[in-house]
C-alpha cells in the first residue's frame, strides 16, 4: 500500500541559511499534518492543512511556513535556521474527518541538521 | 487543554511473558485516544485507536489497548511479547483546534525493552 512519502530524508544546512520539506500524503488523503521530534522529544504539532486550507497552528517559529498545493501535497519551508532547528520533521496525512478515519498516518520523516 | 502522560521512561519484559505500557490522559470533551511505535530512525506506525463503543480495542501485531473512563487510562497490552516488540511507543490524544481536523498531542514516550 501506498505510504506518505517525504523529501529529501536527510538535509545538512548551516545557521541562517533556509531549507524546504517535502510531504505527499496518501493518495486520496486531504488532510496533512507537520510535527517536529527533536532528540528524545515526543512529537510537537507544528502546522496542518485541510483541503489546501490551513486547519490548525502550533508552536510554529514565524520563520517556518507551509503550504499545501492542488494535488494535496505540503511543503514546509524554514528560513534564518538555527541550531535549536535540528531535528526530525514528520509529515503525517488522514483520510478525512469521519472519527472512524481519525488516524493520522506518518512518513519515515525528514532529519534536519543545522551546523 | 488535551494531554496525556505515560508514565514509565522504560518497561522491561522477558520475551513470551505479557506487556503493559501505561498511559493516562486528561481531556475536556470525548476523548479520541491512539497508540503508535516508533523504532530507530524510523517514522510512527499506527497500532490502534479508541473512538467509542467497546473499550477493549485490538489492533496490529497482537496489540490491544484498554479504555477506562474511571481511571482515565488507555494501557497498550499484549498477552506474549516478541522481541521484536522492542521499540518506542507513543500514547496520544487528538486536540481539539479550529474546524474538524485535530493535531496529535503525545505523551513522552516509553521504551520497551523485550529480551529473550
Amino acid at each position: 500500500a501506498a505510504g506518505v512519502i517525504q523529501s529529501p530524508r536527510h538535509l545538512i544546512k548551516e545557521k541562517r541559511e533556509t531549507a524546504t520539506l517535502k510531504c505527499y500524503p496518501i493518495p486520496r488523503h486531504d488532510t496533512v499534518y507537520w510535527y517536529q521530534q527533536g532528540p528524545g522529544q515526543d512529537p510537537q504539532f507544528l502546522i496542518s492543512f485541510y483541503e489546501k486550507m490551513q486547519s490548525d497552528k502550533g508552536s510554529i517559529p514565524d520563520r517556518f511556513s507551509a503550504q499545501q498545493f492542488s494535488d494535496y501535497h505540503s511543503e514546509l519551508n524554514m528560513s534564518s535556521l538555527e541550531l535549536g532547528d535540528s531535528a526530525l520533521y514528520f509529515c503525517a496525512s488522514s483520510p478525512g474527518l469521519l472519527p472512524s478515519s481519525y488516524e493520522q498516518y506518518f512518513g519515515p520523516g525528514t532529519r534536519l541538521t543545522v551546523t | 487543554a488535551q494531554s496525556v502522560a505515560q508514565p514509565e521512561d522504560q518497561v522491561n519484559v522477558a520475551e513470551g511473558n505479557p506487556l503493559t505500557v501505561k498511559c493516562t490522559y486528561s481531556v475536556s470533551g470525548n476523548p479520541y485516544l491512539f497508540w503508535y511505535v516508533q523504532y530507530p530512525n524510523r517514522g510512527l506506525q499506527f497500532l490502534l485507536k479508541y473512538i467509542t463503543g467497546d473499550n477493549l480495542v485490538k489492533g496490529s501485531y497482537g496489540f490491544e489497548a484498554e479504555f477506562n473512563k474511571s481511571q482515565t487510562s488507555f494501557h497498550l497490552k499484549k498477552p506474549s511479547a516478541l522481541v521484536s516488540d522492542s521499540a518506542l511507543y507513543f500514547c496520544a490524544v487528538r486536540g481539539y483546534g479550529s474546524g474538524n481536523t485535530g493535531k496529535l498531542i503525545f505523551g513522552q514516550g516509553t521504551t520497551l525493552q523485550v529480551k529473550p
